[in-house]
């Protein structure tokens, strides 16, 4: 079975500081697909990346990066200069044909509180 | 383009009571997705479907029927209620596989059973 863990429940940062969530995660599967999704206040669910487990290279977009290591089964989310507007529960999730349907497997989810 | 909306996005229902959640598309995707959000858990998923006519079991199915007459639309029922039901649901589509391609979520309805 797949499984995916954020062990870091609640975090809160002052605004500026730099914040890094962890995901660790568990499968059989070869091929699989790594996502983070963001939850602000209002509940939508927000996609921020997908990673094929192919592809260990590190991505940035804007303040936000993600450093994806096969070799510790991680994909950790590091946010620059945090903002109170990154406030939100934020969601690693994790797909392969392992799961039914190829469904999302969702860690326990990081609540993030920048204060100004 | 409305991308997933849900109805309704809020209910209260008395233990035993019945209801149905509708979940619509309009980007002509084939799978669907119902999960439901419970605090420190994530997400998990009830039931999803692979196309018009065809729905199946995910992980915490028990308590919960699907239909997916038309390939827009992903309706939930439940028959009769429980408080362990109490949740917050949310309808996902994508247009093949979850792994390959993004999961395209509905602002999710919030369901209270009393």
């Amino acid at each position: 079975a797949q499984k995916v863990t954020q062990a870091q429940t609640e975090i809160s940062v002052v605004e500026k500081e730099d914040v890094t969530l962890d995901c660790v995660y568990e499968t059989r599967d070869t091929t699989y697909y790594l996502f983070w999704y963001k939850q602000p206040p209002s509940g939508e669910l927000v996609f921020l990346i997908r990673r094929n487990s192919f592809d260990e290279q590190n991505e940035i977009s804007g303040r936000y990066s993600w450093n994806f290591q096969k070799s510790t089964s991680s994909f950790n989310f590091t946010i620059t200069a945090s903002q109170v507007v990154d406030s939100a529960v934020y969601f690693c999730a994790l797909s392969g044909p392992g799961n039914a349907g190829n469904m999302l497997t969702f860690g326990g989810g990081t609540r993030l509180m920048v204060k100004p | 383009n409305a991308g997933v909306t849900q109805t309704p996005k809020f209910r209260v229902l008395k233990t035993g009571q019945s209801m149905t959640l509708l979940c619509a598309q309009d980007m002509n995707h084939e799978y669907m997705y119902w999960y439901r959000q419970d605090p420190g858990m994530g997400l998990r998923l009830i039931h999803y479907s692979v196309g018009e006519g065809t729905t199946a079991k995910g992980e915490v199915p028990d308590g919960y029927n699907v239909s997916r007459l038309k390939k827009q639309n992903f309706l939930l029922g439940l028959e009769s209620a429980a408080p362990s039901q109490t949740s917050v649901y949310f309808c996902a589509s994508s247009p093949g596989l979850a792994g390959r391609y993004e999961q395209y979520f509905g602002p999710g309805t919030r369901l209270t059973v009393t």
